[in-house]
């Protein structure tokens, strides 16, 4: 069976500090990926998507960065956090031409 | 325009209530439609997939409009257990770009 799994679960971060959030998929191959960030109260926002190894498809101009360095592993990346960035990012993959989306459990970030 | 819009919420129902959710997209190429659930700070769950011809699955039922652009969930004989968000997905040919609503928040009560 297939299993999606991403951390850190939590994490609190200060402004201007790096980021680093991994999220690997076990059980499927060439899945589509995905990141979405969820703001307190709010829908899910789609950040990036992948279709493939090293593409990226970024939906939102922001100082976040994606990248899929093999099949079934995708992260998400800052160089330097804003207070804005809080939220919870979501991590899902996909069947190709399917659709249903199947999440991880969530990485809750605080930038403070 | 939102690329999908849901009706705000949230609802207030009691149990055994009928209650029905609203969602319209906007982009006429959408091939596929879901329902999907968020407990509060959980990850979203799939719920069910809403097909033209329409489908149920126990108290619940889906159906889709291609003309209107409209989809529905109908949520019968409330439980309060079916509290939670409930969120509209769309997705593009291929499974690509797959769009959220903002979601309706349902609160059942006894």
């Amino acid at each position: 069976s297939q299993t999606i799994h991403q951390w850190p679960a939590t994490l609190v971060q200060p402004v201007g500090s790096p980021l680093s959030l991994e999220c690997t998929v076990e059980g499927t191959s060439n899945p589509n990926l995905y990141w979405y960030r969820q703001a307190a109260g709010r829908g899910l926002q789609l950040l990036f998507y992948s279709v493939g190894i090293g593409q990226i498809s970024s939906e939102v101009p922001q100082n976040l960065s994606a990248s899929r360095p093999q099949d079934r592993q995708f992260i998400l990346s800052s160089k330097k956090l804003l207070l804005s960035d809080s939220g919870f990012y979501l991590c899902a993959w996909s069947d190709q031409g399917n659709g249903e989306l199947f999440f991880g459990e969530g990485s809750r970030l605080t930038v403070l | 325009r939102k690329e999908v819009e849901q009706d705000p919420g949230p609802f207030n129902v009691p149990e055994g209530a009928t209650v029905a959710f609203n969602c319209t997209y906007s982009n006429s190429a959408s091939q596929s439609f879901f329902w999907y659930r968020q407990d509060c700070r959980k990850e979203p769950k799939l719920l069910m997939s809403v097909y033209s011809s329409g489908n149920e699955d126990g108290r619940f039922t889906a159906q889709l409009n291609r003309a209107s652009q409209y989809i529905s969930l109908l949520i019968r004989d409330s439980k309060l257990s079916d509290s939670a968000t409930y969120l509209c997905v769309v997705n593009g040919a291929g499974g690509f770009k797959t769009i959220f609503g903002a979601g309706t928040r349902l609160f059942v009560k006894a």
